[in-house]
C-alpha cells in the first residue's frame, strides 16, 4: 500500500527560527494537505495543494506541491510558542471514478519551540 | 472549531465490551470518515460514508462496523474489545467526495479498554 515518509520525526527550535519538514512517497499523488494537531484535538487543516509545483502561503506557513508528486515540504517561518504541536502531512490518490478515496497519513513531526 | 461533533470525548471499558462512538459532521457535509490514532501506527482510516452508504474501506477490523444516518451523524461500533483497541478515534467529514474537499476533523474520542 501506500506510505509516507514524514521527516523529521521530531524538532527542538528555538523561537524566531524557521522551520522546515517534508514528506515523501513511494506512490504519485494527486493532493497534498498539511494538519496541526494540538494535545486533546483533532488535526487541523493548514495548507492544501492541488497541482503539481504549487507553491501556497497562509500567514507563515508556505508548503510546497513537489514537481514528481511524490513529495512535499512546509516551511514554518519565524516560529512562535503557540506553533508547538504535530503536523502531518497526507496524501490522496483520487481514483478514477473520481471518489473520495482514503488519505494517507505521515507519522507526523513533533515541533518544540523554545521561548 | 472545526464543526464536527464527536462523543464521548472519553470512554473506559472492559475487553470483551463493546462500544458506539458518535460523530456529527459539519453542517452541509455529506461525508464522513472514521481515523484510529495510535501511537505506534499514526492516523489510521478506517471507513468512510457518503450520503448514507459506504464509500471506502480501509484497515477496519471485522468487530468494527459502521453507519451513516439519513441525517448524516455516523457511528462507529467496535465489539469484542481488545487491550490493543485503546486509541484516540477520529471522525472527520467533507463536503464531497470528489478528492478535492479536504477534511475537517473532530476532537476525538479518546478510547481505553482495561
Amino acid at each position: 500500500g501506500q506510505q509516507l515518509n514524514q521527516s523529521p520525526q521530531s524538532m527542538f527550535i528555538q523561537e524566531g527560527e524557521d522551520v522546515s519538514m517534508n514528506c515523501t512517497s513511494s506512490s504519485i499523488f494527486n493532493t497534498w494537505l498539511w494538519y496541526k494537531q494540538d494535545p486533546g484535538e483533532g488535526p487541523v487543516l493548514l495548507i492544501a495543494l492541488y497541482k503539481a509545483g504549487e507553491l501556497t502561503s497562509n500567514g507563515r506557513l508556505t508548503a510546497q506541491f513537489g514537481i514528481t508528486r511524490k513529495d512535499s515540504f512546509l516551511n514554518i517561518s519565524a516560529s512562535i510558542p503557540s506553533d508547538v504541536g504535530i503536523y502531518f502531512c497526507a496524501g490522496q490518490l483520487q481514483n478514477s471514478g473520481g471518489s473520495n478515496y482514503k488519505l494517507t497519513f505521515g507519522k507526523g513531526t513533533l515541533l518544540t519551540v523554545n521561548p | 472549531d472545526s464543526g464536527v461533533t464527536q462523543t464521548p470525548k472519553h470512554l473506559i471499558t472492559a475487553t470483551g465490551q463493546r462500544v458506539t462512538l458518535r460523530c456529527s459532521p459539519r453542517s452541509g457535509d455529506l461525508s464522513v470518515y472514521w481515523y484510529q490514532q495510535s501511537l505506534d501506527q499514526g492516523l489510521q482510516f478506517l471507513i468512510q460514508y457518503y450520503n448514507g452508504e459506504e464509500r471506502a474501506k480501509g484497515n477496519i477490523l471485522e468487530r468494527f462496523s459502521a453507519q451513516q444516518f439519513p441525517d448524516l451523524h455516523s457511528e462507529l461500533n467496535l465489539s469484542s474489545l481488545e487491550l490493543g483497541d485503546s486509541a484516540l478515534y477520529f471522525c472527520a467529514s467533507s463536503v464531497g467526495d470528489t478528492g478535492v474537499s479536504p477534511l475537517h476533523f473532530g476532537n476525538g474520542t479518546r478510547l481505553t479498554v482495561t
